[in-house]
C-alpha cells in the first residue's frame, strides 16, 4: 500500500533562514508525490507536484521539492522562509490502483511549520 | 473562476442525528473527494464520485454515504452520528484522467462538532 511519512511534528525557523520540511514515502510502482498547505481554518492548498522528469520539482510562494529515488524522500525546500509561511503543511502520495484512474490521495500526518522574524 | 465551494461552513450536531454537508466543485471539474480530518491529523480518504457513482471508498462505515449530482455537485451524508465523526469535512474536485496526475483542488471545509 503506498504511504508517506512526515517525521517532524513541528519545525521551527528564524525569518530569512533555509527551511526544509522532511517526506519519505513508500509506494509501489512510480510514485505521484504532492505537498500541500493548511492555514488556520481554511481546506488544503497546492503546493507543487511531482510525476516524473526533473527531480527538483518549483512550486508556489517560492517552495521547491528535491525527489530523491535511492532515499524513497520528497523534501520540502525554501531558500528564505517568511513570517507568512508559518501553516501546516502535508505531503501526499496519489494511490493508483491497478488500471482504474480513480485515484484517491493518501497523506501524511502533517508538519506544523512556525517561522520567528 | 470560483474554487470548491462547501455549505455549511460549521454545524452542531448531537449524537445519533443526521447530517447532510454539501459541496460544489471548481469550474470544469467533474470529480469529487471527501476526506475527514481529525484534530492534529491529516486528511482520510473517505470516498470519490464521478458520473454519479461512488468511485473508490476507504476505510469509513456505512453510514457514510454520498451522492453525485448532473452538474457534479455533490453531498456527503452522515447517519447515527458518533463523538468520534466530530471533524473537519473536506471535498475536492479534480479532472479525471487515466494519468491521476492533475492535482486536487480542496475547499475550505464544514466543521462538525458532536454534542
Amino acid at each position: 500500500a503506498q504511504s508517506v511519512a512526515q517525521p517532524e511534528d513541528q519545525v521551527n525557523v528564524a525569518e530569512g533562514n533555509p527551511l526544509t520540511v522532511k517526506c519519505t514515502y513508500s509506494v509501489s510502482g512510480n510514485p505521484y508525490l504532492f505537498w500541500y498547505v493548511q492555514y488556520p481554518n481554511r481546506g488544503l492548498q497546492f503546493l507543487l507536484k511531482y510525476i516524473t522528469g526533473d527531480n527538483l520539482v518549483k512550486g508556489s510562494y517560492g517552495f521547491e521539492a528535491e525527489f530523491n529515488k535511492s532515499q524513497t524522500s520528497f523534501h520540502l525546500k525554501k531558500p528564505s522562509a517568511l513570517v507568512s509561511d508559518s501553516a501546516l503543511y502535508f505531503c501526499a502520495v496519489r494511490d493508483i490502483p491497478g488500471y482504474s484512474s480513480a485515484s484517491k490521495i493518501i497523506f501524511g500526518s502533517g508538519t506544523r511549520l512556525s517561522i520567528r522574524p | 473562476d470560483a474554487g470548491v465551494t462547501q455549505s455549511p461552513t460549521h454545524l452542531i450536531k448531537t449524537r445519533g442525528q443526521q447530517v447532510t454537508l454539501r459541496c460544489s466543485p471548481k469550474s470544469g471539474h467533474d470529480t469529487v473527494s471527501w476526506y475527514q480530518q481529525a484534530l492534529g491529523q491529516g486528511p482520510q480518504f473517505i470516498f470519490q464520485y464521478y458520473e454519479e457513482e461512488e468511485r473508490q471508498r476507504g476505510n469509513f462505515p456505512d453510514r457514510f454515504s454520498g451522492h453525485q449530482f448532473p452538474n457534479y455537485s455533490s453531498e456527503l451524508n452522515v447517519n447515527a452520528l458518533l463523538l468520534g465523526d466530530s471533524a473537519l469535512y473536506l471535498c475536492a474536485s479534480s479532472i479525471t484522467g487515466g494519468t491521476g496526475n492533475q492535482p486536487q483542488h480542496f475547499g475550505d471545509g464544514t466543521r462538525l462538532s458532536i454534542l
